[in-house]
């Protein structure tokens, strides 16, 4: 099925340093989502895009909702060690309770 | 905020066992659920959409006589793995919405792992 593409699938930081990650589609979506993973844990939310050109924050975390809602990207500032773990993003074409399309996932690494 | 409880968080059992999980939204109501499958260093793979009080949307390849999905209220969801196999050994992770423009949110997962 329909991926979005995340790359590169791993990325090592610097603890403090920011980091800013990418999701592009070659479809438009209609709400854009950036969940996190820890090993063993399901997703959680990160931060939740509904529309095009939205820029949205949750503390240390920064979103966008691409203009051609065909991308979005995450940037995390001031890096710290439980930042850990896997950045997938998501989109949906229609309202709240319709499937999510999943990247694959990129895995961050922070060294302290 | 809104909390989707996984049960059991991992299983081990013998092959031919039928297993059952349960997946439910603890402060709301879930109009919809959709089980996912996730194989190591993947990402998540929709099984099916479980909508309430109707019959489970598959995706194409997922045998729907071998996972079965009840969602008979607004708040459970179950997957039941039957006559389990080694191949079935996966973490299997569900996500529940209200609908109203809330996004969607995942359960912990369950690691199932057939001998």
């Amino acid at each position: 099925g329909q991926q979005l593409n995340q790359s590169p699938q791993s990325m090592f930081i610097q603890e403090g340093e920011d980091v800013s990650m990418n999701c592009t589609s070659s479809s438009i979506f209609n709400t854009w989502l950036w969940y996190k993973q820890d090993p063993g844990e399901g997703p959680v939310l990160l931060i939740a895009l509904y529309k095009a050109g939205e820029l949205t924050s949750n503390g240390r975390l920064t979103a966008q909702f691409g203009i051609t809602r065909k991308d979005s990207f995450l940037n995390i500032s001031a890096s710290i060690p439980s930042d850990v773990g896997i950045y997938f993003c998501a989109g949906q074409k229609t309202g709240a309770n319709s499937k999510l399309t999943f990247g694959k996932g990129i895995t961050l690494s922070v060294r302290p | 905020g809104a909390v989707v409880s996984q049960h059991p968080s991992r299983v081990i059992c013998k092959s031919g066992t039928s297993v059952k999980i349960e997946c439910r939204s603890l402060d709301f109501q879930a109009t919809t659920m959709f089980w996912y499958r996730q194989f190591p260093k993947k990402s998540l793979m929709l099984m099916a959409t479980s909508n309430e009080g109707s019959k489970a949307t598959y995706e194409q390849g997922v045998e729907k006589d071998k996972f079965l999905i009840n969602h008979a209220s607004l708040t459970l969801s179950t997957l039941t793995v039957t006559s389990a196999h080694p191949e079935d050994s996966s973490f299997y992770i569900c996500s529940a919405g209200s609908g109203g423009g809330q996004p969607q949110h995942f359960g912990d997962g369950t690691r199932l792992s057939i001998l």
